[in-house]
């Protein structure tokens, strides 16, 4: 079954709104989650790092204004794109890293796919 | 700073017949790992294999293998007898240390012909 999930899938809004992204970890407690922006037929590209109980880790170039990262609990990072606009309608995807283990355990949610009009 | 690099933007392959995914990294942590990813068009990243760089064999996962050469810096992904359910994009991905940050490459866009 899924590991990790994100809600909503995808989500059309207004020029100037605000718009929450959740993502969860099922099955374990994620100390760390990455949240990550695509473009059509481009590559992932990392936006911020998410560690539970501190401050998010942002990417040179990306507006931690804009993108809040909040990663209350064990289980829940959300990404809050605050007065959206088109040109960040893009594809956002979470990732989850599994505590103390080996290194390849990395988890990656479904997507939300971001339209602004 | 780690670089992780993909050179072909699309390959064709007839279906049956295998088909190697180039990729080339660079860092200068001895300690790292290297991933391929494939995502079809739902946009799902589906973890295919990893390589650590300590490892002393090719990694392999049923149908995939990983053609690991640490002097060379590549990390080429073969995928034999492809199938048509195997066109989707594929990345190359590269993590410094256990808990570093996961960076891709470009990505492949793979096209099985039947």
């Amino acid at each position: 079954g899924a590991v990790v999930s994100q809600h909503p899938s995808w989500v059309i809004c207004k020029s100037g709104t605000s718009v929450k992204i959740e993502c969860r970890s099922l099955d374990f407690q994620a100390t760390t989650m990455f949240w990550y922006r695509q473009f059509p037929k481009q590559s992932l590209m990392l936006m911020a790092t998410s560690n539970e109980g501190s401050k998010a880790t942002y990417e040179q170039g990306v507006e931690k204004d804009k993108f809040l990262i909040n990663h209350a609990s064990l289980t829940l990072s959300t990404l809050t794109v605050t007065s959206a606009h088109p040109e960040d309608s893009s594809f956002y995807i979470c990732s989850v890293l599994k505590g103390g283990s080996g290194a390849y355990e990395q988890y990656f949610g479904p997507g939300t796919r971001l339209t602004v009009t | 700073a780690q670089k992780i690099t993909q050179t072909q933007p699309g390959m064709f392959v007839q279906e049956k017949e295998a088909v190697t995914l180039d990729c080339t990294y660079d860092t200068s942590d001895p300690s790292y790992g290297l991933f391929w990813y494939k995502q079809p068009s739902s946009g799902e990243m589906i973890f295919l294999i990893y390589q650590g760089s300590y490892d002393q064999q090719n990694a392999t996962e049923g149908r995939y293998s990983l053609n690991f050469q640490k002097a060379r810096k590549s990390a080429n992904l073969v995928i034999s007898a492809s199938q048509l359910g195997d066109s989707a994009m594929y990345f190359c991905a590269m993590r410094e240390g256990v808990r570093g940050k996961l960076i891709f490459g470009q990505g492949t866009e793979l096209s099985v012909k039947p």
